[in-house]
C-alpha cells in the first residue's frame, strides 16, 4: 500500500498568512505524528495523536499552531500568522501496533 | 529530561574503512533507541532499533546504558552508505526525540 503522504510538497508564503499542511497517513495506523526540521537539525517533535485526540502536543512552540485528525485518518496542521522562523520542513510519520514511525516527505514552508 | 546528542555533524571516511557513528543519550525512563536513515532525496526510514538486535545493511548498535551511548558501526564502509544518520530515542509508541543527525560520506 501506500506510504504516508503529505501535502503540498513546498508552500511559499508571507509573514502573517495563515496556512495548513495536510497528512495522510498509512491505513489502519492509529498513531500519527508532526515533526518540524530546521536547516541542519534533527526532526524536532510538534505533536503526538493516538487516534482522534492529541496524546502530547507539548512540542507545539506557540498557541499559533493547532493540528487535528478529526477523523482519526488524515491529519492538518494549522499555523496563524506565520512568521519567518517558522520555515523549515514539516514531517509527518505514522506507526502502527509496532513503535516503528513511518515518515512522508515533509511539505517545506517558507514564509517570506 | 529526553535528550539525544550525535557530537559529529560531518563524518568522512573512504570505501572499505569501519566507520562508527556516536549517539549518547540522557533519559530517566528505559530507553528505546532508534537509528533512522536519510539518503539523498528520499524520506526518512527506520534503520534499525536496539530492541531488535539486528544488522542491517551491514550496520550494527549497541545500547551501552553504563555510558548512556547508541553507537552504529559498520565494519566496511560502502559508498552507498553516504546519507544523513540520525539517533533517535522513543518512548513506546509515544513521540521520538532526534539527535542533530550526522552526515556521512564515504570517499571511492
Amino acid at each position: 500500500g501506500a506510504g504516508v503522504s503529505q501535502t503540498p510538497s513546498n508552500k511559499v508564503t508571507e509573514k502573517g498568512k495563515y496556512v495548513e499542511l495536510r497528512c495522510d497517513p498509512i491505513s489502519g495506523h492509529t498513531a500519527l505524528y508532526w515533526y518540524r526540521q530546521s536547516l541542519g537539525q534533527g526532526p524536532e517533535f510538534l505533536i503526538y495523536f493516538q487516534g482522534t485526540g492529541a496524546a502530547d502536543d507539548s512540542g507545539l512552540p506557540n498557541d499559533r499552531f493547532f493540528a487535528v485528525r478529526p477523523e482519526g485518518s488524515v491529519s492538518t496542521l494549522k499555523i496563524q500568522r506565520t512568521e519567518r522562523g517558522d520555515s523549515a520542513v514539516y514531517l509527518c510519520a505514522s506507526s502502527g501496533q509496532a513503535s516503528e514511525q513511518f515518515f512522508g516527505p515533509g511539505t517545506r514552508l517558507t514564509v517570506l | 529530561a529526553q535528550r539525544v546528542t550525535q557530537p559529529e555533524k560531518l563524518l568522512s571516511v573512504f570505501k572499505g574503512a569501519p566507520v562508527e557513528l556516536k549517539c549518547n543519550y540522557s533519559y530517566s525512563g528505559s530507553p528505546e533507541l532508534f537509528w533512522y536513515v536519510q539518503y539523498s532525496r528520499q524520506r526518512l526510514q527506520l534503520l534499525l532499533r536496539h530492541i531488535s538486535r539486528e544488522s542491517i545493511k551491514g550496520f550494527t548498535a549497541d545500547l551501552n546504558k553504563g555510558e548512556t551511548s547508541f553507537h552504529l558501526k559498520k565494519p566496511f564502509a560502502q559508498e552507498e552508505d553516504s546519507a544523513m544518520y540520525y539517533c533517535a530515542l522513543g518512548r513506546g509508541n509515544n513521540d521520538m526525540r532526534f539527535g542533530a543527525g550526522t552526515r556521512l560520506t564515504v570517499k571511492p
